[in-house]
């Protein structure tokens, strides 16, 4: 069955350190990946996808994920994290299957620190 | 601009009062969907639907109806509303179904139930 998994429900970080959000997916076929990210009282922005190439992604904001395929993971990292990144972060998987039906996971909260 | 837009941001109703929640997408997309988004559950699909007149369950159908009568709109049917469907409602739609196209999400409709 198609799945994702982000293990944490929510991290905090000092603004200027570094971020690595997990994500872990199940799915029976060559997978898309996205990174979502929802501000408070907002709709859901795409931040990246993965479809195929080169498994370093770069997105907006100065985001990047890696997907590797042996560990069922596609990390979202950032180098420095600003104030204005706090914000719910959702990962999903779909695909060409099951009508592209998209799965998201229950998403992570990151809180900032000053 | 290119948006899905969604109304109304907010709805109080009352149990078994019928209601419709609109979606409009100005971008071309055959692609749309309705999902529910609910604390620690992330965002379910309710229904999808491909292009005009091709609609499909989601996860979560129970309680809904959709339509597709044209390719911009695509509204959510409460015929009658009952308190756990009380949720924060995102619609979105997406050019395609292959190479992992990402959605459009729209502001989202905070629905209560009473």
């Amino acid at each position: 069955a198609q799945s994702v998994t982000q293990p944490d429900i929510h991290i905090t970080v000092s603004e200027g350190a570094s971020l690595e959000l997990r994500c872990n997916y199940s799915y029976g076929a060559t997978p898309y990946l996205f990174w979502y990210v929802q501000s408070p009282g907002q709709g859901l922005q795409l931040l990246l996808k993965y479809f195929s190439g080169d498994t370093l992604v770069q997105g907006i904001k100065g985001f990047e994920a890696e997907f590797k395929r042996s560990q069922s993971s596609f990390n979202l990292r950032k180098p420095s994290v600003h104030w204005s990144d706090a914000a719910e972060y959702f990962c999903a998987v779909g695909g060409n299957t099951g009508g592209f039906k998209t799965i998201f996971g229950a998403g992570t909260r990151l809180f900032v620190k000053a | 601009e290119a948006q899905v837009t969604q109304n109304p941001r907010y709805l109080i109703t009352v149990t078994g009062k019928k209601l419709t929640v609109t979606c409009s997408q100005n971008m071309n997309h055959e692609y749309m969907s309705w999902y529910r988004q609910d604390p620690g559950l992330g965002l379910r699909q309710i229904y999808y639907s491909m292009n005009v007149e091709v609609t499909d369950k989601g996860d979560v159908p129970e309680g809904y109806k959709v339509s597709r009568k044209e390719k911009r709109n695509f509204p959510l049917i409460l015929e009658s509303p009952s308190p756990n469907q009380t949720s924060l409602y995102f619609c979105a739609s997406s050019a395609g179904t292959g190479r992992g196209y990402g959605y459009t999400f729209g502001s989202g409709t905070r629905l209560t139930v009473v």
